[in-house]
């Protein structure tokens, strides 16, 4: 059974770089088959889908966070990675690693809150 | 991209039926017919429960189901059971390889 593990720092300073890593087991890591998602959530917005990265393609973002975003992959350590820059308190929320199909997401992380302080 | 309108809440007695509606535009559940809802449970990850407007993963029971009509897609759940009371979100494909999530509605089974 697939399963996925977010982890990082629970807690990032305003203005700086929060970073997150997603730990795919259970099956072979083939970037070639899957997409990767991030998407997190917060009370006041509910679920936000970030950004993918789709093997061969590159990256894809919301538009509200391209300038500030970049997944990377690395597949010899089934994981792939979130970096969001120059951080405020709208970022605080949860973050959810995914495995995407094309269309949507089929396999989810537990999550991992991330509280920005001032 | 805006998010897909939800109603914030829902609710049924066990064995009636409920159905959520998900209100977007003709950029995205107008334009693809990639509509997908997920059910999460308090403290819990969302976990898909519908995709491409009515299809069912497996394991997730027949009471569930799915459709659209122009720019708005429905989650109906039949046979309400306990089990169901969760927050239920939709999400569509967008323009431009994007995504967007509903705003999200509550069931509760009364």
């Amino acid at each position: 059974q697939l399963q996925l593990q977010a982890s990082g720092p629970g807690l990032v300073k305003a203005s700086e770089t929060l970073s997150l890593i997603c730990t795919v087991s259970g099956e072979s890591f083939n970037g070639r088959t899957y997409y990767w998602a991030w998407i997190r959530q917060s009370p006041g917005r509910g679920l936000e889908w970030i950004g993918s990265f789709y093997s061969g393609r590159g990256s894809y973002f919301t538009s509200s966070l391209e300038s500030r975003a970049t997944i990377s992959v690395d597949a010899s350590k089934n994981q792939f990675s979130l970096k969001l820059d120059a951080v405020s308190a709208a970022d605080t929320a949860v973050y959810y690693c995914a495995r995407q199909r094309r269309t949507d997401f089929d396999f989810w992380g537990q999550g991992t809150l991330v509280t920005v302080s001032s | 991209q805006s998010a897909l309108t939800q109603p914030p809440s829902a609710s049924g007695s066990p064995g009636q039926s409920v159905t959520i509606s998900c209100t977007g535009s003709s950029s995205d559940i107008g334009a693809y017919n990639f509509v997908s809802w997920y059910q999460q449970h308090p403290g819990k990850a969302p976990k898909i429960v519908i995709f491409e407007v009515h299809k069912r993963p497996l394991g997730v029971p027949n009471r569930f189901t799915g459709s659209k009509s122009g720019n708005t897609a429905s989650l109906t759940i039949s046979g309400l059971q306990t089990d169901d009371e969760a927050d239920y979100y939709c999400s569509s494909s967008a323009d431009s390889n994007n995504f967007v999530f509903g705003t999200g509605t509550k069931v509760t089974v009364l």
